[in-house]
């Protein structure tokens, strides 16, 4: 079974400062592993995602995420948090590419000045 | 990239009454298409798969007679909730996967937030 915790409901960051949200995944097979971005009344998007190729990947907006097996981690991550980063965050796992994608709780981002 | 579009983005009903969703895709065609619902400050959970044609597939413990999906065209898929309870009430969010030079990737509607009083 597959499932993805999302270790902290809510992140407080200042203006300038990196960003870290966690997210642990749980997987009996080869994950694809997801970050998403909801912000207020508005549609999901995709930040970036991992399917087995570089276990570093780059998204947009400056985030990125490392896949570690080991720590069955893939914390996302960003050197620099801007206003426009305030949203929900998402973990998302799956293994049939696009068709069961199993959620995290969320993540809420606040950026303050 | 793609867009998908929900609606309507909020609604407020009154029990015993159906409420329809709209989800569609504006610049592609998507044969499949995926109903999740979220309650609040819990995590998005997937519906059931909407099949351009034929009939969705339900996941687990959802009920099919309550929660109806037709999916007549490659660019709507529509979700009825059924004679709508206080409990129906919750977050429902749409997607559609499309194939593109980046592999594939899923779209997600603006979601509508339903509630029955």
């Amino acid at each position: 079974a597959q499932s993805v915790t999302q270790l902290d409901s809510h992140v407080s960051v200042s203006e300038g400062t990196p960003v870290l949200l966690r997210c642990n995944y749980s997987s009996s097979y080869s994950p694809s592993l997801f970050w998403y971005v909801q912000h207020p009344n508005k549609g999901l998007q995709l930040l970036l995602k991992y399917t087995s190729a570089a276990t570093l990947v780059k998204g947009i907006n400056g985030f990125e995420a490392e896949f570690k097996k080991s720590e069955t981690s893939f914390h996302l991550t960003k050197p620099s948090a801007h206003m426009s980063d305030a949203a929900e965050y998402f973990c998302v796992v799956s293994t049939g590419g696009y068709n069961k994608l199993i959620f995290g709780a969320g993540t809420r981002l606040a950026v303050h000045p | 990239g793609a867009v998908v579009s929900q609606h309507p983005s909020w609604v407020i009903c009154k029990s015993g009454t159906s409420v329809k969703i709209e989800c569609r895709s504006l610049d592609f065609q998507a044969t499949t298409m995926f109903w999740y619902r979220q309650f609040p400050k819990q995590s998005l959970m997937l519906m059931a798969t909407s099949n351009e044609g034929s009939k969705a597939t339900y996941e687990q413990g959802v009920e099919k007679d309550k929660f109806l999906i037709n999916h007549a065209s490659l660019t709507l898929s529509t979700l009825t909730v059924t004679s709508a309870h206080p409990e129906d009430s919750s977050f429902y969010i749409c997607s559609a996967s499309v194939q593109g030079h980046r592999g594939t990737e899923a779209f997600f509607g603006q979601g509508t937030r339903l509630t029955v009083v």
